[in-house]
């Protein structure tokens, strides 16, 4: 999975907690994405990150935000966790230049009860 | 705003025959579409990628077939196999702007090779 980790793989949780998922890359990419992944609507952008303290909103940010105090790490969080947010998530990094590839992560699935 | 729609959501076909892929999208901007190949438990992974400069890419038993008039492009898997099942995601971006290579993903087939 191109040296992308996250944790955790899995987690269970109830509905209003605080949930941090983290990607950690030792790629040095400068880009890195949060996707959701749900059944029929593929993957959505959740968040984004050209660099560090450097995010901005993908498609489906409402209940998410995210940090990037270093390259190698880029944090999402949900801060009162809902059912509508019961999901698989996966981390990506990307590298501008001739192409737009994304290296994607092993993916989080995060159950919200 | 769905900007790729992808059909068909499923697929079914026989081991040795052709599995094909469509996708539609709107925004003209787009000059990247890359499809990734997604395996059960696993993150996608890129598969084949096309710019609008050529009509197909051809890479082992993967075609990419590109209409920038129609703003369709698809993807052919020759003789398929069993270990071909597998979700595919087609997805676009704008390289040439600043969208920070954002993707923009179809919603997904998921293909099934019968031995």
């Amino acid at each position: 999975d191109a040296g992308i980790t996250q944790s955790p793989r899995h987690k269970v949780t109830e509905t209003g907690t605080p949930v941090t998922l983290r990607c950690h890359q030792t790629e040095n990419h400068r880009y890195m994405y949060w996707y959701r992944q749900d059944p029929g609507h593929g993957l959505r952008l959740i968040h984004y990150s050209y660099g560090v303290k450097d995010t901005d909103k993908g498609e489906v940010s409402d209940g998410y935000s995210v940090s990037r105090s270093k390259t190698e790490d880029f944090l999402l969080t949900l801060e009162s966790a809902t059912s509508s947010q019961t999901s698989v998530y996966f981390c990506a990094i990307g590298k501008r230049g001739l192409t737009d590839t994304q290296y994607f992560g092993p993916g989080t699935r995060l159950t919200v009860l | 705003q769905q900007q790729v729609k992808q059909s068909p959501q499923s697929l079914i076909v026989q081991k040795g025959g052709i599995s094909i892929i469509n996708c539609a999208y709107e925004n003209t901007a787009f000059d990247y579409f890359p499809w990734y190949q997604q395996f059960p438990g696993k993150g996608p992974a890129l598969l084949i990628a096309i710019r609008p400069d050529v009509s197909e890419k051809k890479e082992g038993r993967f075609t990419i077939s590109f209409n920038k008039s129609a703003k369709q492009f698809s993807l052919h898997i020759m003789d398929s196999q069993p270990g071909d099942s597998a979700t595919y995601f087609c997805a676009a971006s704008n390289e040439g702007g600043t969208s920070y290579g954002k993707l923009t993903f179809g919603q997904g087939t998921i293909l099934t090779v019968h031995p």
